[in-house]
């Protein structure tokens, strides 16, 4: 069974500080997306990795693909009120069909 | 251009009645996906359909729940016999249908089920 596991689960922070989210597996995906979700809404997504050690920057969000592709982060620089969420890693289910597994989800609070 | 709309918004049911929740993909788009959300955390994949087939209807947690989908468009979810353990957000995504390795799912603010 394909699982993604994200830490931390929950993150408070002051407005201006970094921080990192991960999304680990132990099985290896071809790919991964990371989707932001705000209260009341769908997830939304914000990028999809495609190749291991792939680096992807959107403004001040960075997003890695490990190099075995079985893992990834998610780095926010000067965090924002605005970058409050649930930040939600997926993959596509290696089954063939379009099944895509969801991560645990990190909720996220970035206090003014 | 209209996104992925969910109705009703909110639903309160009493244990044991059916509950039928719709989906409107964005025109358009092949691929079709219902997931649970419990309690703000992760989504769980139900059943994704491809035109009017569902090739995978693995998530569906027991034989209570169904789904269908008409002319390759409109989506319905049904709960029959509802149970408490059934209140959830339940989230429709729509996409192209195209590779489904990049596959960017349009997600619709999903239905709120209670159940009492």
């Amino acid at each position: 069974t394909q699982l993604l596991e994200q830490s931390p689960q929950f993150l408070s922070i002051q407005e201006g500080e970094n921080l990192t989210v991960y999304c680990n597996s132990s099985s290896v995906f071809s790919s991964l997306q990371w989707y932001r979700q705000e209260p009341g809404e769908g997830p939304v997504l914000l990028v999809t990795v495609v190749t291991g050690g792939e680096v992807k920057k959107l403004k001040r969000l960075t997003f890695q693909f490990g190099d075995a592709r079985k893992d990834s982060s998610l780095h926010i620089t000067a965090a924002q009120p605005g970058d409050t969420g649930l930040y939600l890693c997926a993959g596509p289910s290696t089954s063939g069909t379009y099944k895509y597994i969801f991560g645990t989800g990190t909720r996220l609070k970035v206090l003014a | 251009g209209a996104g992925v709309s969910q109705s009703p918004s909110n639903k309160v049911t009493e244990k044991g009645k059916d509950v039928e929740l719709r989906c409107d993909p964005i025109s358009g788009h092949t691929a079709l996906y219902w997931y649970r959300q419990s309690l703000g955390q992760g989504l769980e994949f139900l059943i994704y359909f491809q035109g009017n087939s569902a090739p995978d209807k693995s998530g569906l947690p027991s034989d209570r729940f169904s789904a269908e989908r008409t002319g390759g468009s409109v989506s319905t979810l049904t709960i029959q016999r509802t149970q408490q353990e059934d209140s959830a957000v339940y989230l429709c995504a729509s996409s192209l249908g195209g590779s489904y390795l990049y596959n960017e799912q349009f997600f619709g603010p999903g239905t709120r089920l209670t159940v009492l």
